[in-house]
């Protein structure tokens, strides 16, 4: 019963590159929360996404940044144009219903880092 | 001023001891506290959760919820090395999960 799944683990990239980062929720989850984790700060939310729907994004920043959870397939974050400040990593969580935070499963997470 | 507030520490203390980890909250509206651990290079795992106020223990771990001074606390008996990580509070506030900056913990064997 795998856990939930995120890659890569480490991705680098140039300033103005764009940066794709994948997350498998476990088995039967349907919901899923991605946070970053600046250095030196907490974990900081920044969507909620159901299946196909954005349920809250108010810690996405406005600009450069987007997110899917497709019918079929991992939830992605996407991020264009990075920037040095993007450098962070980034941990994806999900959980069997929106109640269930007592549920809610945090992957390895993302470490991007932008030259 | 930040929702939750958490000391960075480091935190250093010898094996065996008695840990005190503390974290305070800005919105008396707040019912739902969760402590994790994370362990380095690692996503955070939730160790324990209460509701309101009053205790909640599983085994070597206690939680702890002062509504009355805004205060939560987790207690960690006979620490082990096993236990140095970093630990962070958080709470509820519309279906999200508000993080403290974490506490760095080092257990001295």
């Amino acid at each position: 019963n795998a856990g939930v799944m995120q890659n890569p683990r480490h991705l680098v990239r140039r300033r103005g590159q764009e940066a794709r980062l994948r997350c498998s929720p476990m088995k039967g989850h349907s919901h899923v929360y991605w946070y970053r984790q600046l250095p030196e700060e907490g974990l900081k939310f920044m969507v909620y996404l159901q299946k196909e729907n954005i349920i809250d994004e108010s810690g996405m920043p406005k600009e450069r940044f987007s997110a899917e959870f497709p019918k079929e397939g991992p939830s992605i974050l996407r991020i264009q144009q990075v920037v040095r400040g993007d450098s962070a990593a980034y941990f994806c969580a999900s959980s069997p219903l929106r109640e269930f935070y007592n549920e809610q499963f945090f992957g390895p997470g993302t470490r991007l880092t932008v030259l | 001023q930040k929702e939750v507030e958490q000391d960075p520490g480091p935190l250093s203390v010898p094996e065996g001891a008695i840990v005190s980890l503390n974290c305070t909250y800005s919105n008396s509206a707040f019912q739902y506290f969760m402590w994790y651990r994370q362990y380095s290079r690692k996503g955070p795992e939730l160790l324990m959760y209460t509701y309101s106020s009053g205790n909640k223990e599983d085994g070597r771990f206690t939680a702890q919820v002062d509504k009355s001074s805004k205060y939560i606390s987790l207690f960690i008996r006979d620490s082990q090395p096993s236990d140095s990580a970093t630990y962070l509070c958080a709470t509820l506030r519309d279906d999200k999960i508000i993080f403290g900056k974490g506490t760095r913990l080092h257990i001295l064997p």
